[in-house]
C-alpha cells in the first residue's frame, strides 16, 4: 500500500455520461497530481492542486476539472464522456509542490467508456 | 521546450544479459530526475532518484548531463525485471514543479 488511495478501482460508464474519481493523498502530502494513462499517449499530466490551489495544468479537456477539498483530497470529474476517454487515471502526491522527492502514486481508477 | 525521450517502446532480452533502458532529456534549468517502474498496469513505484545515487533491485542510472542522458542500467536481468519503466524530469514553472514522464519502455525479459 503506497499510502495515495483512489476510488473506484474499476468503472464503467456510456458515452455522453459524467463520473467523479477521487484520491486521497499519503498522510503529511499537500501536492495532489493527476495523470491520464491510455496505450496510444502514455502517461499524461493533467493538473496539480496544492494546499487547495490549482497549481499546473497539463493536457486537461475542458470536459475535465478537478478540486481539491480542505482535508487534501481530491476529485477529478470528467463528463460528456467520450470512447477516447477510456484509460486509467492515476492520482499521485508528494509533500511539497516541487515533486523533487518524486512521486507516491495511487492505484489507478480504471475507467471504461461503452 | 521540456522533453523527456524514450527512443525505445520495447526491449527485449534474455535472462541474464545486461539492460540499458535509454533516456535524454531537455530542459533549460538543473534537472531532477527519476525512474519508475509499472508492473502489468498497475501503479508506479518510484525506482531511482539521480539525486540519491542509490542502487535499487540492481538497477543504476547515472546522469550525463553532457550528454542529456539519464540511462538506466542492469548487469544482468531477471524475469522479474519485466516491466514498463519510465523516466521522468522534474520541471519547475511559475514557482510550481510537475513530472514529465516519457513515453516508457517496456522490459521483456526471456528465460
Amino acid at each position: 500500500d503506497s499510502g495515495v488511495t483512489q476510488t473506484p478501482k474499476h468503472l464503467i460508464t456510456a458515452t455522453g455520461q459524467r463520473v467523479t474519481l477521487r484520491c486521497s493523498p499519503r498522510s503529511g502530502d499537500l501536492s495532489v497530481y493527476w495523470y491520464q494513462q491510455s496505450l496510444d499517449q502514455g502517461l499524461q499530466f493533467l493538473i496539480q492542486y496544492y494546499n487547495g490551489e490549482e497549481r499546473a495544468k497539463g493536457n486537461i479537456l475542458e470536459r475535465f476539472s478537478a478540486q481539491q477539498f480542505p482535508d487534501l483530497h481530491s476529485e477529478l470529474n470528467l463528463s460528456s464522456l467520450e470512447l477516447g476517454d477510456s484509460a486509467l487515471y492515476f492520482c499521485a502526491s508528494s509533500t511539497r509542490t516541487g515533486g523533487s522527492q518524486g512521486y507516491t502514486f495511487g492505484s489507478g481508477t480504471r475507467l471504461t467508456v461503452v | 521546450a521540456q522533453r523527456v525521450t524514450q527512443p525505445e517502446k520495447l526491449l527485449s532480452v534474455f535472462k541474464g544479459a545486461p539492460v540499458e533502458l535509454k533516456c535524454n532529456y531537455s530542459y533549460s534549468g538543473s534537472p531532477e530526475l527519476f525512474w519508475y517502474v509499472q508492473y502489468s498496469r498497475q501503479r508506479l513505484q518510484l525506482l531511482l532518484r539521480h539525486i540519491s545515487r542509490e542502487s535499487i533491485k540492481g538497477f543504476t542510472a547515472d546522469l550525463n548531463k553532457g550528454e542529456t542522458s539519464f540511462h538506466l542500467k542492469k548487469p544482468f536481468a531477471q524475469e522479474e525485471d519485466s516491466a514498463m519503466y519510465y523516466c521522468a524530469l522534474s520541471v519547475w514553472t511559475s514557482n510550481t514543479g510537475k513530472l514529465i514522464f516519457g513515453q516508457g519502455t517496456t522490459l521483456q525479459v526471456k528465460p
